[in-house]
């Protein structure tokens, strides 16, 4: 069953700590992104990527930074986490072309900074 | 630049109800448009899309037609389900960055509670 993996459900984090969040994928998608998601912002897109090593801001990059070292695995980094980034975090891929653009998403991670 | 618009939730149904959902948007182009479903605690995923003018996707016994004249691309259902309560989020793609890639853009998501 091909799936998009997010490491964790749940994190809470303390105010300016350096927090990860872990995405793979198992489809070979060239495509990865990460959104956050809240309540009555609907999805924001933080940052994406079309290839290994290669990353493009999304909407609201500033506070975030991403890796992407192998062609599965995209992380997404808090340098240093604080109370507004409580949110949940939704990992995302897709193949670079054709198929609409259909993205495969994760079950998302709920991420609490105290 | 992209957008979508998706009327303002919650919304709350009896079972067997009618379900309209309106999604509105403004793009350059010829974007290809998207329901994705979120279930209570999972991630979002898919319901149907279509890729031209006048394609009617359908899926589950949802279903929504790409009206270029309007900019629409409303989601119905003749008769819901408890099973159905959930969040909807109209999107629609467009190209990127010379890449050949394509991106999303989401409305705010629509909640929906069907009630027995």
């Amino acid at each position: 069953d091909v799936k998009v993996t997010q490491s964790s459900r749940y994190l809470v984090k303390r105010t300016g700590e350096k927090v990860f969040l872990e995405c793979v994928q198992d489809m070979d998608h060239e495509n990865m992104f990460w959104y956050r998601q809240d309540p009555g912002l609907g999805l924001r897109l933080i940052y994406f990527s079309y290839d290994v090593k290669m990353k493009e801001k999304g909407d609201i990059p500033e506070g975030y930074s991403v890796s992407r070292e192998k062609k599965e695995r995209f992380s997404l980094i808090l340098e240093s986490a604080s109370t507004n980034q409580t949110s949940m975090y939704l990992c995302a891929s897709s193949h670079r072309v054709g198929t609409g653009a259909l993205l495969l998403f994760g079950q998302g991670t709920r991420l609490t900074v105290v | 630049g992209n957008s979508v618009t998706q009327m303002e939730g919650p919304v709350t149904l009896s079972e067997e109800a009618f379900l309209t959902i309106n999604c509105t948007y403004t793009a350059t182009g010829y974007p290809s448009l998207f329901w994705y479903v979120q279930y209570p605690g999972e991630g979002l995923q898919l319901l149907l899309k279509a890729t031209k003018a006048d394609d009617k996707g359908s899926n589950k016994g949802f279903e929504a037609t790409y009206r270029k004249e309007t900019t629409s691309f409303h989601l119905e259902k003749g008769s819901v389900q408890v099973s159905d309560s959930a969040v909807y989020f109209c999107a629609l793609s467009a190209s990127w960055s010379g890449a050949g890639s394509y991106q999303l853009t989401f409305g705010k998501g629509t909640k929906l509670s069907v009630i027995p």
